[in-house]
């Protein structure tokens, strides 16, 4: 079956340390995007790519790194930077968006991290 | 003020109601507007899908979307415990490439 697989599903960080989130699909999708989401805050735009080699800041990038070596992969870095990463994060995917169609994401069940 | 503002309850309901969610928004170029269902520790999922003003139906579940007011609503006509979820709205301009904007999201919980 074709989806979005995230891992791990649960994940603890020390203070001071980077941690890698996984984000795989085999929709052959080539837009790919990280959401985080707070309780009452909904889902944030963190980072998202359109094709591979290319990606774009989203509204809260700052603390977080992506890269896009694959169309199947987009992993998410959490450094030391980001001064609240406790939260749970989304990965998605969609085909490319252009201006004149939007169609919906395909979500992964997500990995909640916590700092301790 | 967010660009897109929902209510985010909760809201809580009997068996068979007929629920209205909403959201507003500010920003005019948006013309696709979607909802999703998010059950408990899950990821969203896709639920419907309009494009410009008008009224879209899927079974229990209607959309409607109001340019002119900016306001978009989702219905659910008898209501069922498995419908207890966030429901978010989303939407996106026909310029911006790719990026949905989301709604704080609606907590539903449907009683027997």
């Amino acid at each position: 079956d074709g989806g979005i697989t995230q891992s791990p599903k649960y994940l603890f960080r020390k203070e001071g340390q980077n941690v890698t989130l996984s984000c795989e699909q085999n929709l052959n999708h080539d837009a790919m995007y990280w959401y985080r989401q707070d309780p009452g805050q909904g889902l944030r735009l963190i980072y998202y790519s359109q094709i591979v080699n290319d990606f774009q800041k989203g509204d809260i990038a700052e603390g977080y790194s992506v890269s896009r070596e694959k169309k199947e992969s987009f992993p998410l870095t959490v450094t030391s930077a980001q001064k609240n990463p406790t939260a749970f994060y989304l990965c998605a995917s969609s085909i490319r968006q252009t201006s004149n169609r939007a169609d919906g994401y395909t979500f992964g069940s997500g990995t909640r991290l916590t700092v301790v | 003020q967010k660009e897109v503002e929902q209510d985010p309850g909760p809201l809580s309901v009997p068996e068979g109601a007929i629920v209205s969610l909403n959201c507003t928004y500010s920003n005019s170029a948006f013309q696709y507007f979607m909802w999703y269902r998010q059950y408990s520790r899950k990821g969203p999922e896709l639920l419907m899908y309009t494009y410009s003003s008008g009224n879209k139906e899927d079974g229990r579940f209607t959309a409607q979307v109001d340019k002119s007011s900016k306001y978009i609503s989702l219905f659910i006509r008898d209501s069922q415990p498995s419908d207890s979820a966030t429901y978010l709205c989303a939407m996106k301009g026909g310029t911006s490439y790719g990026k949905l904007t989301f709604g704080q999201g609606t907590i539903l919980t449907v009683h027997p």
